[in-house]
């Protein structure tokens, strides 16, 4: 069954880089996926990669894939007080569902 | 911008009740799902709906829950005889089709008491 791990809190400075880590356990995923959720609103897509890749760029975030040691992360630059948020990493395995397997979820707190 | 809505935002039962939790997918998907998250723990799909009927579900979705497309525009999560370690954010999704991106609504906080 797909199991998905996270480290629970960062701190970063406004403008330095954030990077969170997540490792997952499903060798099958298809697709991985970071959301953002922001205080008192739902899960945002911020960015997916799919399981062929090693990387995807868009804009400040850079997404790194290391499908043998199953380890995902999603790097931030440039930070901004509007990062600020609980960042969740998820998986999809498979075709022909749906379901996305959830971390705890990473909160990162931006200091001016 | 479309949006997933959800209500109520948050709500108080009493254990033992029954609770219904309303979503507003998105008006031209097709796929809906639940998903809950116990406060300090992963956020846990329930189940997803297509069709009409319940197109995969998990093993916390037992009898207790149900799911339903009342009309065209709702889409309900029924939780019977609400117990305390029900207490959780639920959140509802939609997706176009089966493998797009899900939407997500802000989530109701359901809290038994």
């Amino acid at each position: 069954g797909e199991d998905v791990e996270q480290s629970l809190f960062l701190s970063v400075r406004e403008g330095d880089s954030s990077v969170i880590n997540c490792t997952y356990t499903d060798s099958s995923s298809t697709y991985l996926y970071w959301y953002k959720q922001e205080p008192g609103a739902g899960l945002q897509l911020l960015t997916y990669i799919f399981s062929n890749m090693d990387m995807k760029q868009d804009q400040r975030l850079t997404v790194l894939l290391n499908k043998k040691d199953k380890h995902l992360s999603l790097r931030i630059a440039d930070t901004q007080t509007g990062d600020s948020a609980i960042y969740f990493c998820a998986e999809k395995s498979g075709y022909g569902n749906n379901r996305l397997a959830f971390g705890k979820g990473n909160q990162v707190v931006v200091i001016p | 911008e479309p949006e997933v809505t959800q209500t109520p935002s948050h709500q108080v039962t009493q254990m033992g009740q029954e609770v219904i939790l309303r979503c507003v997918p998105i008006s031209n998907h097709l796929y809906f799902y639940w998903y809950r998250q116990i406060l300090g723990q992963k956020v846990e799909f329930l189940v997803s709906f297509y069709n009409n009927e319940i197109s995969e579900k998990s093993e916390i979705f037992d009898d207790q829950f149900s799911v339903e497309r009342p009309d065209g525009s709702n889409f309900t999560l029924k939780i019977r005889s609400t117990k305390l370690e029900d207490s959780a954010m639920y959140f509802c999704a939609s997706s176009a089709q089966l493998n797009t991106e899900a939407f997500f609504g802000q989530g109701t906080r359901l809290t038994v008491v």
